[in-house]
């Protein structure tokens, strides 16, 4: 099956620095990548995520870019604020790719970052 | 309350105990999941339906029994549990599988004594 290795597991930066989060995948048929927020004590959310048709993606001033020969994908947070602090999941299913995995989220280890003001 | 709501937010339960939690969806959605939550192994992915029907047991315990019957009502059955099943239990629900956003409930944080 899939397996999702995602680095760094803590990240600290200062208010206005960049932030990247690396994820690497093991299923070169995976092709839907979601990357999930979870802030302290509430429920992961949806911030942005790629599809294997496309090499990069960006959101205001969050981008995901995705590298299909290499098996890797990466979330960047540019000029980061504290309210970005919070445990980032990094994901990989096979899609429409059907399959005994169709539907299946593999999700990564998660990166606690934290934005110091 | 609209979204993905989850009952009870917290359980405790000895290891003989059965109970249930239980999930909503006020989405229209036709796929459902659960997962299990712990500091050791985050988000981990346990059952998946699609229009109530069963399509993933990711080699779940048969101590977790899941029952869907319908699309937006989702149980999880518990018992006779060990202590290594405490852990927070997530349930989520999207339009459809394959790649589309998943919306999560608040969970259930479940202790096992």
């Amino acid at each position: 099956g899939e397996n999702v290795e995602q680095h760094p597991s803590t990240l600290s930066v200062q208010e206005g620095d960049s932030a990247v989060i690396k994820c690497t995948y093991s299923d070169s048929a995976s092709n839907y990548f979601p990357w999930y927020k979870q802030e302290l004590g509430k429920r992961p959310q949806l911030i942005i995520d790629i599809r294997s048709n496309v090499g990069e993606k960006k959101d205001q001033r969050i981008a995901v870019t995705l590298n299909k020969t290499a098996k890797h994908f990466s979330l960047h947070i540019t000029e980061t604020q504290p309210e970005d602090s919070a445990v980032y999941f990094c994901a990989a299913s096979m899609g429409d790719a059907g399959g005994t995995s169709y539907g299946k989220l593999t999700f990564g280890q998660g990166t606690i970052l934290t934005v110091h003001p | 309350e609209t979204g993905v709501t989850q009952t009870p937010r917290h359980l405790v339960m000895g290891m003989t105990n059965k109970k249930s939690l239980k999930c909503e969806q006020h989405l229209g959605h036709n796929a459902m999941y659960w997962y299990k939550q712990s500091a050791k192994k985050p988000l981990e992915l346990m059952f998946v339906y699609n229009f109530k029907e069963q399509t993933e047991n990711n080699s779940v315990p048969s101590r977790f029994s899941p029952e869907c019957p319908n699309s937006s009502h989702l149980f999880l059955h518990l018992h006779t549990l060990q202590p290594e099943d405490s852990a927070l239990y997530l349930c989520a629900s999207s339009h459809r599988l394959a790649d589309y956003e998943q919306y999560f409930g608040p969970g259930t944080r479940l202790t096992v004594t």
